[in-house]
């Protein structure tokens, strides 16, 4: 079945540090990928998105390519900021689902330090 | 646009007694919308799909008669927590999408806390 794995964490990083999380899916056919973020205390977000091979999604700095020969999109962000500290997930949307329901990963946790 | 409000954003209730969550789309129509369960340090895990103007469709392990879905109308769905016990606490949250493909617009959240 589809699904999606993304590392765990916790991730701390220093202020202006680089950022990966890494995520690969399984999924059947062509599905679209999402990264979504938690802050503390708050519902999730959607961060950035991806529909198709090759594309990019970005936002707020972060970015993250969809790469069907490796089934990744990891994101990445070149330099984080303490307001980045969330709860990050990664998902799918199961293309052949009749209703298009999300799949996720379980989330990981960034912290970040001044 | 596309917001998605849910209320309340948290609430503690008495073993046994029933709590109801509220999914608002504010500024769209969502035929569909989503119910989900956060458990402490895990992913969210799909409830339910709820549908305006039928039944929702439960996923596999989810009782559907303590869990009551009803999707009246194309902006409002509403969760039921009946009989709640203090192993119902965690954390819930809908999503709905104004088109497919657009991406999910999640509301903020219930806390529900069972004592």
């Amino acid at each position: 079945g589809n699904s999606v794995t993304q590392m765990e964490g916790p991730v701390t990083l220093s202020e202006e540090a680089f950022l990966t999380i890494n995520c690969t899916y399984t999924a059947t056919g062509y599905p679209s990928l999402f990264w979504y973020v938690q802050y503390p205390g708050e519902g999730l977000q959607l961060l950035l998105k991806a529909t198709k091979a090759d594309d990019k999604g970005s936002n707020k700095g972060f970015e993250a390519t969809y790469r069907k020969e490796t089934t990744s999109f990891h994101l990445e962000k070149g330099s984080v900021q303490v307001s980045d500290s969330a709860v990050y997930f990664c998902a799918l949307s199961d293309p052949l689902g009749s209703q298009g329901n999300l799949i996720f990963g379980k989330g990981t946790k960034l912290s970040v330090k001044p | 646009g596309a917001v998605v409000s849910q209320h309340p954003s948290w609430v503690i209730c008495k073993s046994g007694t029933s709590v109801k969550i509220e999914c608002r789309s504010l500024d769209f129509q969502a035929t569909t919308m989503f119910w989900y369960r956060q458990f402490p340090k895990q992913s969210l895990m799909l409830m339910a799909t709820s549908n305006e103007g039928s039944k929702a469709t439960y996923e596999q392990g989810v009782e559907k008669d303590k869990f009551l879905i009803n999707h009246a109308s194309l902006t409002l769905s509403t969760l039921t927590v009946t009989s709640a016990h203090p192993e119902d606490s965690s954390f819930y949250i809908c999503s709905a999408s104004p088109t497919q493909g657009y991406g999910y617009t999640f509301g903020s959240g219930t806390r529900l806390t069972v004592v």
